[in-house]
């Protein structure tokens, strides 16, 4: 079955750097998209990047992008994202997904909790 | 950037009874409209794409409608288990502006 699991959340300092990665299973990685998408403390969700299954096209949205690069190591069924000058608005809990037809989120991980404060 | 609003905030259901939830676009996304259900501590689950289909696994007494602009969740028979917030995503914008919800929560009434 489709697993999606994700590490390297931790408590880091504004203007601080931190990379999440996510280790994907039970499905052939190099055929989907994949996606970043957070979820602050007691909000909504907010989608942040996705990938080709090629590693192109990439998008971010407007409230990451130039501070956040994702990207994805086919040979190794990995996702990744570089988050560089974090701000206290970053804090969340990032989930992985796979993004079926770069449309909607088919599969989700369980998340990695990022907490930006000083 | 495409803004969807959800209503209402909060649905108070008894169990076996009928869900309706709403979700609206600010500019039409066609059919592009996908629907999730998030309990707490989880992370969410696809329910509804392409603003009508169900996701795999997912039980028959939950549907999606409607296109452009106005769309709807209907939950039939509400069980224990679906009591949640539940979230509509648009995928219309390109280049993409993927946008969510506020989210509605469905209650025990």
């Amino acid at each position: 079955q489709v697993q999606l699991v994700e590490s390297g959340g931790d408590l880091v300092k504004p203007g601080g750097s931190l990379r999440l990665s996510c280790a994907a299973s039970g499905f052939t990685f190099t055929n989907y998209y994949m996606s970043w998408v957070r979820q602050a403390p007691g909000k909504g969700l907010e989608w942040v990047s996705y990938i080709g299954s090629g590693g192109s096209p990439i998008f971010y949205a407007d409230s990451v992008r130039g501070r956040f690069t994702i990207s994805r190591d086919n040979a190794n069924n990995s996702l990744y994202l570089q988050m560089d000058s974090l701000r206290a608005e970053d804090t969340a809990v990032y989930y992985c997904a796979r993004w079926d037809f770069g449309d909607y989120a088919a599969y989700w991980g369980e998340g990695t909790l990022v907490t930006v404060s000083s | 950037e495409i803004v969807m609003t959800q209503s209402p905030a909060t649905l108070s259901v008894s169990p076996g009874e009928r869900a309706t939830l709403s979700c609206r676009a600010s500019q039409s996304v066609s059919s592009n409209l996908a629907w999730y259900q998030q309990k707490p501590g989880q992370a969410p689950r696809l329910l509804i794409y392409s603003a009508s289909t169900r996701a795999t696994g997912i039980p028959a007494r939950f549907s999606g409608s409607g296109s452009g602009t106005e769309f709807t969740l209907t939950i039939r028979s509400l069980q224990s288990d679906d009591f949640a917030i539940y979230y509509c995503q648009q995928y219309h914008d390109w280049p993409p502006k993927i946008t969510f919800g506020q989210g509605t929560k469905v209650e025990i009434k």
